[in-house]
């Protein structure tokens, strides 16, 4: 099984509408969880963190469920400005005081009018 | 905020020359990391280091080396370019939350 997987889409909507990405991941150990946002020949952005108690951001909400391994990322009311890929990275933490990042491969998001 | 630059944004080199990408952060973190990221494969950890001098291997450091004498510098080197290193390379350093920030990224093109 890999270590973060995602669904690689292309996701195409019109706008306005509700989409969401799901995040699976292997190592139970997992500490932290992001999503970020990456516009095509830039670098990736942090669009927002995961919490355990689920967490909203205006249009944008990400939850975590521990006991299934996965996270996921909900956009409400789609706008052409969400089109982009979204990338899943999970923290599983490491010693030394330094971290361990996987990366989901992304999924790619494409809001018509 | 953070800044993370990238000295070059595009490069073209041929094959068995040296490339040398440089990365550099002005918010005194201690983790560096670079990666490469293609298409269908996602970003992939080449090296990163946690401190000055120290340096780690990542998931595909062959034909990679990385040099970390100044703590806000940390750069990646090619010492003999071949084509299947074409590639987007973009540095990253980290929060103490675990938030990443990148740089905008090399585009390496060996011909």
């Amino acid at each position: 099984r890999k270590e973060v997987e995602q669904d690689p889409g292309p996701f195409n909507v019109p706008e306005g509408a509700t989409v969401a990405f799901n995040c699976t991941y292997s190592n139970s150990a997992s500490q932290s969880f992001f999503w970020y946002r990456q516009d095509c020949r830039k670098e990736p952005k942090l669009l927002m963190s995961v919490y355990s108690s689920g967490n909203e951001d205006g249009r944008f909400t990400a939850q975590l469920n521990r006991a299934s391994q996965y996270i996921s990322l909900l956009i409400r009311d789609s706008k052409l400005s969400d089109s982009a890929t979204y990338l899943c990275v999970v923290n599983t933490g490491g010693n030394s005081g330094y971290s361990t990042l996987t990366f989901g491969k992304g999924t790619m998001l494409l809001v018509s009018p | 905020d953070v800044k993370v630059t990238q000295s070059s944004r595009y490069l073209v080199k041929r094959t068995g020359e040296k490339v040398f990408l440089e990365c550099v952060q002005d918010m005194d973190h201690e983790n560096m990391f670079w990666y490469r990221q293609d298409p269908g494969l996602g970003l992939r950890l080449i090296y990163f280091s946690y401190d000055v001098k120290m340096k780690e291997k990542g998931d595909i450091p062959e034909g990679y080396s990385v040099s970390r004498e100044k703590k806000e510098r940390f750069s990646l080197i090619l010492e003999s370019a071949s084509t299947n290193q074409t590639s987007m390379y973009l540095c990253a350093t980290v929060e103490n939350t675990g938030e990443l920030f990148f740089g905008e990224g090399s585009r390496l093109t060996v011909l």
